[in-house]
This record gives structure tokens, sequence and C-alpha cells, in this order.
């Protein structure tokens, strides 16, 4: 059973780009949310989607956006990127018939921004 | 304001030590709280959560956690740690509302391992 996956694990990019992160769900959830892990810190909230809805967002700028598929898997997009966007994104999955409250994680994809 | 402070940035112990992580926790309802690990480059993953009932929750890898609502803490401990258990945990706290389940992380304590 695969668990959570996300793409690409790392990529650069330049002030004022735009990137997308991808993330399939673990089988049988329902529910995509995102993190922001900038270094040293703990994970930061971005937004969380069901049923191909933004269901609840942190505090973060319009600049960052999503989007769900009919299959659950999501993309976050960020654009004019900035230097303090830097950080590892994290997509985490939830929900199903069998929901516990629990959330379960990829591993991450690392942006660094120049 | 929902918020979680873990006041230990780095911990160092040798191994067969024990060990308390402590996490102290900002809600205004029942919590639902978590303990999840990272290790280097890696993602989180769960070591042990408490909804309700029994105070005292076991977890993976020989953790545990001690709920004390007159404290707001959630502190995780492990009798005798080992070289493996180098990594970064982090506590958070969870709000649950139709399914819904944003969790809030502390900063994280980052544990060393001596030999």
């Amino acid at each position: 059973d695969a668990g959570v996956t996300q793409s690409p694990t790392h990529l650069i990019k330049t002030r004022g780009q735009q990137v997308t992160l991808r993330c399939s769900p673990k089988s049988g959830h329902d529910t995509v949310s995102w993190y922001q892990q900038a270094l040293g810190q703990g994970p930061q909230f971005i937004f969380q989607y069901y049923e191909e809805e933004e269901r609840q967002r942190g505090n973060f700028p319009d600049r960052f956006s999503g989007h769900q598929f009919p299959n659950y898997s999501s993309e976050l997009n960020v654009n004019a990127l900035l230097l303090g966007d830097s950080a590892l994104y994290l997509c985490a999955s939830s929900g199903g018939t069998s929901y516990t409250g629990e959330l379960f994680f990829g591993e991450g994809s690392r942006l660094t921004v120049l | 304001a929902q918020s979680v402070t873990q006041p230990d940035i780095h911990i160092t112990v040798s191994e067969g030590a024990s060990l308390e992580l402590r996490c102290n926790y900002s809600y205004g309802a029942t919590p639902y709280l978590f303990w999840y690990v990272q290790s280097p480059g890696q993602g989180l993953q769960l070591l042990l959560k408490y909804f309700s009932g029994d105070t005292l929750v076991q977890g993976i890898k020989g953790f545990e956690a001690e709920f004390k609502r007159s404290q707001s803490s959630f502190n995780l401990r492990k009798p005798s740690v080992h070289w493996s258990d180098a990594a970064e945990y982090f506590c958070a706290v969870g709000a649950r509302s139709g399914g819904y389940n944003k969790l809030i992380f502390g900063a994280g304590t980052r544990l060393a391992v001596h030999p």
C-alpha cells in the first residue's frame, strides 16, 4: 500500500518564478492538506482540500493556491516566488472510511528560491 | 488561539538513558494531541496520539506520552533511548470539526544521542 507521494523531491527556482508541487494521497484517503516547513521550524498549515474544494486556509497570501483532482491527488502552486518561500513543503492525507484524525505525511518537496 | 510550545530546542542524552520531551498547548476545548518524529530529509511519522480516555498513551518505538489537562501538557517519554532515536520531534494539537483535522505544530525539539 503506497503512502503519500510527493514530486518533485527537490527543486530550485529564482525569485519571481512560479512553482507547482504535486501530491498523491494514501490509498483510501480523500482529504489533502499542505504544510510549509521553514528551516528550523515546525510545519505551518497552508490549506486543506476535500471534494475538490479548499475547505480551510492558514495565514498564507493568495500567491499560494491549490487544486484537488477527482482522483484526490492535489497540486500546490506558488506564484511570484520570494526568497522566504524556500522551505520543505509537506503534503498530508487523511479521511476516507477509516478516519482516525491522524494525518499521513509524504517526505516533502524541498524548494530553494535563489 | 491555539498554540503549541516546545520549550527545549535541543536535547542531548546518552544511549540507554531515559528521555522526556516537553510540550505545552493552548486550546479552548478538549484537545487532540499528537507527537510526530522527523528524521533528516524525511517527512513526519506519527509516534502516538491522544483523543480521549486513558491519559497515558503508548506509541511506536517504545514511546509514551501523558496528557495532563491541569498543566496543559503532553510530554513524551521513553525509558531507554537508542542511537536511532536521534531526530526532531514535533508536538501538535488538532482541531476536529466535521472531519476537519488541521494540526498546529510546535517548533520542535532536536534530540541528539551520545554513544
